[in-house]
């Protein structure tokens, strides 16, 4: 079965220390999801791209996060400089159509972020 | 304030036994998404709803579209322990995000 791929799936670091999360899609999607869950919060979705372009990130705090897609194979989410209350699991979805987020998401594992 | 509220947040059951998950909102949806979580995995898609009253069967669980288009609801028929997991609902507003709930924790006891 095809899967959405996310590496690392842990990462430790010190608060300031630039994180880079990467996620494969599934071969042919054409829309990436970016979401974060917490305890607290529940699943949040940060931003998402169809085609590569970015199409909403308003979930996303603008000043130490971004997200890319440098070609369709890969989308980054980084957090420059990070803090303690970045500690999460962070999703990747992909999926394929012209509908927006109203179609199957396909997740990944995660990778769950703790920082110190 | 959570958009789609789901109840209860943590179920224990025995197995063998009926219950029933709710996800309520006052926003309507234009389709809602079901999915289950397992501990260190991602969720996984299990049904989507899309017309107001429908009703669609997965094996022993069913799920329900309220017929305004604003709540849902789980039912699952005699429970096994492999039912266990995070329960979580998602609701689409237009075309644009997916909004989830908290989840239900849902433990099925042999």
């Amino acid at each position: 079965d095809a899967r959405v791929t996310q590496t690392p799936r842990h990462k430790v670091t010190e608060m300031g220390q630039e994180v880079t999360m990467r996620c494969q899609p599934i071969l042919g999607h054409n829309t990436v999801f970016w979401y974060r869950q917490t305890m607290m919060q529940g699943l949040e979705l940060l931003a998402y791209f169809r085609n590569r372009a970015p199409l909403d990130d308003s979930g996303m705090p603008k000043d130490r996060f971004s997200a890319e897609m440098p070609d369709a194979t890969l989308a980054t989410l980084k957090i420059q400089p990070s803090e303690p209350r970045d500690s999460a699991v962070y999703f990747c979805a992909s999926g394929f159509g012209a509908q927006g987020a109203n179609q199957p998401q396909h997740f990944g594992d995660g990778t769950r972020l703790s920082i110190l | 304030t959570q958009l789609l509220e789901q109840s209860p947040q943590f179920l224990s059951i025995q197995e063998g036994e009926n219950l029933t998950v709710y996800c309520n909102s006052s926003s309507v949806f234009s389709s809602l998404q079901w999915y289950r979580q397992e501990p260190g995995e991602g969720p996984v898609l299990l049904v989507t709803v899309v017309t107001g009253g429908e009703v669609k069967k997965l094996k022993r669980l069913t799920f329900q579209f309220g017929d305004a288009r604003k709540d849902s609801s789980l039912h699952i028929t005699a429970a096994q322990p492999g039912d266990t997991g995070l329960y979580l609902c998602a609701g689409v507003r237009g075309a644009q995000k997916l909004v989830f709930g908290q989840g239900t924790r849902l433990t099925i006891n042999p």
